[in-house]
């Protein structure tokens, strides 16, 4: 079945620092991939999407390009803020079928 | 434009009690979800729905009965709650095809002693 793995948490870093949070997956045909967030205390929301092989998702600062050739979705954002501390969720969906969500990796940022 | 909302925010259950979590949408979606988020575990699917009057098991649908009687409402039920229930609800809905994006709402901790 489909499957997404990130990589552990927490990750910390200081703020202005470069960000990567890896995501790779596991589909048996093209899905859809998607970066939600999750700030203390809330919901998800859809942070960047890509629905096709070499797309590039992008929003606030955040991108994430869909790499077929090593069924890859990188989370990365080349100056985090303190303010984008929160939890990162990769998640793919393949045609009518439910969202599948990767564990979820924690961003703390420091000022 | 309140998107999802969920009632109620948080409640406490004593084993063994029942309570039914509410969820509602007004973005005119046909799917609805419900999730559980535990540490460590991401996101588990529990139930879903597809359209008024219709729903279909998730990945962890043990214990817990769900109905969509209203296209914009989805409850979820717990008939005898348990500790392993213990957790965060999390709702969402989007409209159909691999695309498309769903929506959450605010999340309901429920804890069971």
């Amino acid at each position: 079945g489909d499957s997404v793995t990130q990589m552990e948490g927490p990750v910390t870093l200081s703020e202005e620092a470069f960000l990567t949070i890896n995501c790779t997956y596991t589909a048996t045909g093209y899905p859809s991939l998607f970066w939600y967030v999750q700030y203390p205390g809330e919901g998800l929301q859809l942070l960047l999407k890509a629905t096709k092989a070499d797309d590039k998702g992008s929003n606030k600062g955040f991108e994430a390009t869909y790499r077929k050739e090593t069924t890859s979705f990188h989370l990365e954002k080349g100056s985090v803020q303190v303010s984008d501390s929160a939890v990162y969720f990769c998640a793919l969906r393949e045609g009518y079928s439910t969202l599948t969500f990767g564990k979820g990796t924690m961003l703390l940022v420091s000022p | 434009n309140a998107g999802v909302t969920q009632t109620p925010k948080f409640r406490v259950l004593k084993t063994g009690q029942s309570m039914t979590l509410l969820c509602a949408q007004d973005m005119n979606h046909e799917y609805m979800y419900w999730y559980r988020q535990d540490p460590g575990m991401g996101l588990r699917l529990i139930h879903y729905s597809v359209g008024e009057g219709t729903t279909a098991k998730g990945e962890v649908p043990d214990g817990y009965n769900v109905s969509r009687l209203k296209k914009q409402n989805f409850l979820l039920g717990l008939e005898s709650a348990a500790p392993s229930q213990t957790s965060v609800y999390f709702c969402a809905s989007s409209t159909g095809g691999a695309t498309k994006t769903q929506y959450f709402g605010p999340g309901t901790r429920l804890l069971v002693l």
